[in-house]
């Protein structure tokens, strides 16, 4: 596809149950970030990686949190025994390799809304 | 932290109406960013300023970078019903990363 996509869209997890959330960037890009976006608020990073490497995930609220990009593609955001507050939108973004640093264009995916009961 | 303090939180509008809608903050920043977000979508951007005073164009929209690198400004002439949404003003931080306003609702009375 011509976008970032992600899945799935909807994720409705029971509290203490472990979930995670795919993004497919658009390919080539070799930067990819992840956000929490809670209700009514602006987006929040988590975490970043360049190609397979992940650089910074000083955004990652506790260590119940874990993000991989195995091959420098596909991402998957994991979250382990979750809380209530983990209720949000995760979104995925990703970037042009040609442009250098964080400044960069990042296109979002439409995101997962995780609803935690 | 550094936080970016959007105003105003929503507008309700009549279409045709011009719209202005501001972000600032305690801190200096060198790049200012406005996005938009449509239910069930991410963010798209659609103006980057990466110099102080800077005033770009994007269309019917015009955003400024302020001189005091600590506010930016939106504003969106002649409005359509396609431009309801939520506009977030971010900031590149001094680590680089992206944070964000908490947005402005933007609504076109029919």
């Amino acid at each position: 596809g011509a976008g970032v996509s992600q899945s799935p869209r909807y994720k409705v997890a029971k509290r203490g149950q472990d979930v995670a959330l795919r993004c497919d960037p658009i390919s080539g890009h070799v930067s990819l970030f992840w956000y929490q976006q809670a209700l009514g608020q602006g987006p929040e990073f988590l975490t970043y990686f360049q190609n397979e490497a992940q650089l910074d995930k000083s955004g990652l609220p506790s260590d119940r949190f874990f993000a991989e990009r195995p091959e420098g593609s596909v991402s998957t955001l994991k979250i382990q025994r979750t809380q209530q507050e983990d209720s949000a939108v995760y979104l995925c973004a990703s970037s042009d390799p040609l442009w250098r640093g964080l400044t960069d264009t990042q296109y979002f995916g439409p995101g997962t809304r995780l609803t935690v009961l | 932290g550094q936080q970016l303090n959007q105003s105003p939180q929503s507008m309700f509008i009549q279409e045709g109406e011009d719209v202005s809608m501001n972000c600032t903050s305690s801190s200096i920043f060198n790049t200012w960013l406005w996005y938009k977000q449509e239910p069930g979508e991410g963010p798209v951007l659609l103006i980057a300023l990466y110099k102080a005073g800077e005033l770009t164009s994007n269309g019917r929209l015009t955003a400024q970078f302020g001189i005091t690198r600590k506010d930016s400004f939106l504003n969106i002439s002649a409005s359509i019903p396609s431009d309801v949404g939520i506009y977030f003003c971010a900031a590149l931080n001094r680590d680089d990363k992206i944070i964000f306003g908490k947005g402005t609702r933007l609504h076109i009375l029919p």
